[in-house]
């Protein structure tokens, strides 16, 4: 198993610009996650989904959108960039509700 | 809103010390508890974690955890660390309804001198 893949690695984008940020998982999760990491504040969750067609706001949501039509996909997103979206981006899957999430290598993207 | 805080934001060790890293959350109900660690350069990975049962939980790399429920503390232990343990370190609660309240910790970095 590949476990949480993400894609690209890097990123750098002007002020405007959109992206999306893939995330597959192949352990057939049904739940999954998008968080940012930034210095001194931990993971913030932006948006989750507990399953295919199903999603929802996190945290931090705004300037962000997702959709889920496959159990494995999970992308996200930057609808505008600003410079305050750079950050790295993780996505996690879990098995359950309160189960363990298994996370993908991040994106660390930089809005000039 | 439940919320997750460590006591630490850098902690430096020298190798074969102890070490104690705090983590309080607040949330008065049940919770599942986690610590998960950041290698340089790496992703997240799950060190132990918490459901139910015996409080004192033994993860990977000699790695344990005490859950004081009267404390609201799961504070992460290592009686002797090794310079591989430099990483972040991270306490995250869930108490239930996935998302809505899988909450973090702002992390604690560690590094340990050879």
């Amino acid at each position: 198993n590949a476990g949480v893949t993400q894609t690209p690695k890097f990123q750098v984008l002007k002020t405007g610009q959109s992206m999306t940020l893939q995330c597959a998982q192949d352990m057939n999760h049904e739940y999954m996650s998008w968080y940012r990491q930034d210095p001194g504040m931990g993971l913030r969750l932006i948006h989750y989904s507990v399953g295919a067609g199903i999603t929802d706001q996190g945290e931090v949501p705004n300037g962000y959108n997702v959709s889920r039509s496959t159990t494995e996909d999970f992308p996200l997103r930057l609808l505008s960039a600003a410079p305050s979206q750079t950050s790295v981006y993780f996505c996690a899957s879990s098995p359950g509700q309160v189960d363990t999430q298994y996370f993908g290598p991040g994106t660390r993207l930089t809005v000039l | 809103a439940q919320s997750v805080s460590q006591h630490n934001h850098h902690v430096i060790l020298s190798e074969a010390a102890s070490l104690e890293l705090g983590c309080n959350y607040s949330y008065g109900g049940t919770v599942n508890l986690f610590w998960y660690v950041q290698y340089p350069g790496q992703h997240l990975q799950l060190l132990l974690k918490y459901f139910s049962g015996d409080p004192l939980v033994k993860g990977i790399k000699g790695f344990e955890a005490e859950f004081i429920k009267s404390k609201f503390s799961f504070n992460l232990r290592k009686p002797s660390v090794q310079w591989s343990d430099t990483a972040e370190y991270f306490c995250a609660v869930n108490a239930g309804n996935y998302g809505q309240n899988f909450v973090f910790g702002p992390g604690t970095r560690l590094s340990v001198l050879p």
